[in-house]
Formats: structure tokens, C-alpha cells, sequence
């Protein structure tokens, strides 16, 4: 089955910087990536996705990369605010009808 | 109110107990789930459910069973607790979407087993 590798486990950025967190993923026949972030005492929340037929997509200061040759997709958040500070997941699944195979997230602080 | 709802938030319990967690739902979905979180470890799924006559093992189903009693409702039953099942909960939920699971999750249920 898929396997969603994710890296960095941790991160910290100063206030303004970039913020990269990066997937890999087994599957050469999965096509949908999200991103979930999970802030502190909630659930996760879909902040943004891919699907394999698209290279690159963006949402104001977050956009997700995909290189499907390499079998890796990446999360930017640029201008980091304190309120991105949370936990961070991957995702991909093969079809619509395949559940969602997670990262093992990425903690991002933001220092003001 | 939460479009979807977990109960309880908390619990505390002891070592052979049984125990029940709840789900419910006002988002109109097919789909539920439940994922196990734990610290290093991400989100990993127990089992999902498609339609109310539908219920499929995920990655780690063994000392889980489950229920979904209507379209809303979708219940995680530990029968005999372990320290090792300690670790928070979530329900999920997602449309039939061709293409994509857009999940939408529960606030979470922290269980503790001593």
C-alpha cells in the first residue's frame, strides 16, 4: 500500500520567513495530495491540495508543489505569521474511493 | 454546533475495560473514519466506512471493532483496553467526490488507558 514519508519533524522559522515542508510518497498511481493543519486542541483542517494533473497550486501565501517523476510534493508558506504555528500534514490516496494515507507531520513554530 | 461531534472529549479509564467512542455527524456525508493519533507517529487510520452498510479495516484495526448505526453515526468500540490504546481520537468525514476525500475531522477524544 502507500507510504507517505514527511520531513522536517520539526521546524522553526523566524517571523516573515519561509517555511518548506516536504512529502514523498510510494505509489506512483496516487493522485490527490492535501496538506492539513492542526492547531493546538482541534482536529485537522484542510488548508490546501493537488491533484497529479497539476504541478503547482497556490492560495495567497501558501502554495504546494508536485514533481510526480520523483514522487515528491512540498507545502510553502511565504511571509510566516505566528498564527501558522501548528502541526502540519501530508496526505496522498490513489483514487477517490482510497482513504487518505498521512504523514507523520511536521511541527512548525513560528518566532515572532 | 460542530458539523461533527465526538463524544466523550476525555476519558480516563482502566486496563480490560470496554469502551465506546462516539461520532456523529450533521455534514450529510457518506463517509466516516477514525484515525488514531500519536505523538511521532501521525494520523493512522482504524477503520472507515462508506455507506451505512459498508465497513472496511484500515492500517490498524486489531483490538478495534466498530459501528455505524446511520448515515450520521459512527462509533469506535475498544472491548478490552490496553495502556497501548492510549492516544487521542478522531472522526472524519468526506463526500463522495470522484477524485478526492476532502476530510472534514472531529475536535479529537483523548483516551487514557492506566
Amino acid at each position: 500500500g502507500e507510504n507517505v514519508e514527511q520531513h522536517p519533524s520539526t521546524l522553526s522559522v523566524q517571523e516573515g520567513d519561509s517555511a518548506v515542508i516536504k512529502c514523498t510518497y510510494s505509489d506512483s498511481a496516487s493522485n490527490y495530495f492535501p496538506w492539513y493543519k492542526q492547531e493546538l486542541g482541534k482536529g485537522p483542517q484542510l488548508i490546501i491540495d493537488i491533484r497529479s494533473n497539476v504541478g503547482e497550486k497556490k492560495d495567497q501565501r501558501i502554495a504546494v508543489t508536485l514533481n510526480k517523476t520523483a514522487k515528491h510534493f512540498s507545502l510553502h508558506i511565504t511571509e510566516t505569521q505566528p498564527e501558522d504555528s501548528a502541526v502540519y500534514f501530508c496526505a496522498a490516496s490513489l483514487t477517490g474511493n482510497t482513504p487518505l494515507v498521512f504523514g507523520k507531520g511536521t511541527r512548525l513554530s513560528v518566532i515572532a | 454546533d460542530a458539523d461533527v461531534t465526538q463524544t466523550p472529549r476525555n476519558r480516563i479509564t482502566k486496563t480490560g475495560k470496554r469502551i465506546m467512542l462516539e461520532c456523529s455527524q450533521t455534514k450529510g456525508h457518506d463517509r466516516m473514519y477514525w484515525y488514531r493519533q500519536d505523538p511521532g507517529l501521525g494520523l493512522r487510520l482504524i477503520y472507515y466506512s462508506f455507506d451505512v452498510k459498508d465497513i472496511n479495516k484500515g492500517e490498524i484495526s486489531d483490538g478495534y471493532s466498530v459501528s455505524r448505526q446511520a448515515q450520521a453515526k459512527f462509533s469506535l468500540s475498544l472491548e478490552s483496553a490496553i495502556p497501548n490504546q492510549t492516544a487521542l481520537y478522531f472522526c472524519a468525514t468526506s463526500a463522495n467526490r470522484a477524485g478526492a476525500n476532502v476530510l472534514t475531522f472531529g475536535a479529537g477524544s483523548r483516551l487514557t488507558v492506566l
